[in-house]
Formats: structure tokens, C-alpha cells, sequence
């Protein structure tokens, strides 16, 4: 089984539509937990770190199950700028560096 | 400059070659790192270096040789490459030991070994 495993889509939505990404990791004692958006040809970026309590930024929701071991990203509203790559990023330990990510969803929102 | 920067942004070198890949930081961070990123596969961690020193090394073959000489700077020697190790590779950096620590990453340089 992947460490992090991402349904890797393509996801083509329709702008306005909501969409949801989930991603399940391996390691039940897995610690942090992040969503990263890469664009085509571009190095990624943090989008948002996912608390176990949930959390929202804007039109983006990010849950975690720890008990299934999932974590999922809502994106409401999409807009054509959403369009990219997003990772789901684990970390099985807080006393080092090491970062695990998925494959990625690939997400198109077209007009 | 801002953030993190990497050097070449595209490369390409045949097998026999021997070349060096640079990264910068200008973020204060403390933790640098190596990755791989190939088409339609996760990213691979491939070393970590905190506090100038290595502390991490996913059984990377040993035509990879990384230098940190010092917390801003950070290189990726490749010597004696397959076609295999085509990929993007991706320097990134952290401030260590923050559980939530986010990683800032630079443009990648694009290799193609011929």
C-alpha cells in the first residue's frame, strides 16, 4: 500500500461547481498534515495545513479522519484559477523533516 | 532576491558528464532538502539536511552527492547519470522541527540525461 495514495483524476469541473479531493495515508501515527497546489510547471505550494479539527480558508475546507486515516480538501465555488495540481502531504513524525506526498489530483475548471 | 532559488533551471548532460545543481534559501530557514519529482509520481525525498547536517538519506544511489556548506546554500552533485534520472528536481526549505513547518520550495531545474 502507498504511504499516500490521491485518486489522481483528472478532475474537469465547471466553474461555480464544488469539488472534493480526498487522500488516505498509511501510517496510522502520522502527525501533520498539509494540502499543496502545484501548478503546471511550477514548483509546489502550501495551501493549507489540515488541523484535526477541520478548518476553512475561504472557499477551501480541509477535514481529517484520523480513524480512517483520510483527509479530503472542498474547494466551493471554483474558479478557473483553481485549475492545477493539488498533493496531499503527510507527515509521519513532528521530531523530523520528513514529508510524504501523494501523487496528486489534477483539477480543471473550465468556463 | 526572494525565497528560494535554484540554478540551472534546465539542464542537460549525457551520461559520462559531471555537473552540480545549486540552491539558495533567503528565508532564514534552518532545514534544506532535495527532491525528485518524476511524471505522475509522488515526489521523492531524497536528502535533508538540518543545521548543516545531513540528516536524511533515502537510499539514493551514489551518482546523487549532496554539499551543505552552510544554512543558506545547498548543492546537488550528479556524476555518471542514467536516462532514468530524468526528472525535475526540487530544493526546498523549513524552519526545523515545526511540526507544522511549511516548506518553501524553488523553481526546480529540469534534467534531461542523455
Amino acid at each position: 500500500r502507498k504511504e499516500v495514495e490521491q485518486d489522481p483524476g483528472p478532475f474537469n469541473v465547471p466553474e461555480g461547481a464544488t469539488v472534493a479531493f480526498n487522500c488516505t495515508y498509511s501510517n496510522s501515527a502520522s502527525q501533520s498534515f498539509f494540502w499543496y497546489r502545484q501548478d503546471c510547471r511550477k514548483e509546489p505550494k502550501l495551501l493549507m495545513s489540515v488541523y484535526s479539527s477541520g478548518n476553512e480558508d475561504g472557499r477551501f475546507t480541509a477535514q481529517l479522519n484520523r480513524a480512517s486515516q483520510y483527509i479530503s480538501l472542498l474547494i466551493r465555488d471554483s474558479k478557473l484559477s483553481d485549475s492545477a495540481t493539488y498533493l496531499c502531504v503527510v507527515k509521519p513524525y513532528n521530531n523530523n523533516n520528513d514529508m510524504r506526498f501523494g501523487a496528486g489530483t489534477r483539477l480543471t475548471v473550465k468556463p | 532576491e526572494t525565497g528560494v532559488t535554484q540554478t540551472p533551471r534546465h539542464l542537460v548532460m549525457g551520461m559520462t558528464n559531471k555537473k552540480s545543481l545549486k540552491c539558495e534559501q533567503h528565508l532564514g530557514h534552518n532545514a534544506m532538502y532535495w527532491y525528485k519529482q518524476s511524471a505522475k509520481k509522488p515526489l521523492e525525498l531524497m536528502f535533508v539536511y538540518s543545521l548543516e547536517e545531513r540528516v536524511e538519506n533515502n537510499s539514493v544511489p551514489s551518482r546523487f552527492s549532496p554539499e551543505c556548506p552552510n544554512s543558506s546554500h545547498l548543492f546537488l552533485h550528479l556524476h555518471t547519470l542514467q536516462p532514468e534520472d530524468s526528472a525535475l528536481y526540487l530544493c526546498a526549505s523549513s524552519q526545523d522541527r515545526d511540526p507544522y513547518n511549511e516548506q518553501f520550495f524553488g523553481p526546480g531545474t529540469r534534467l534531461t540525461v542523455l
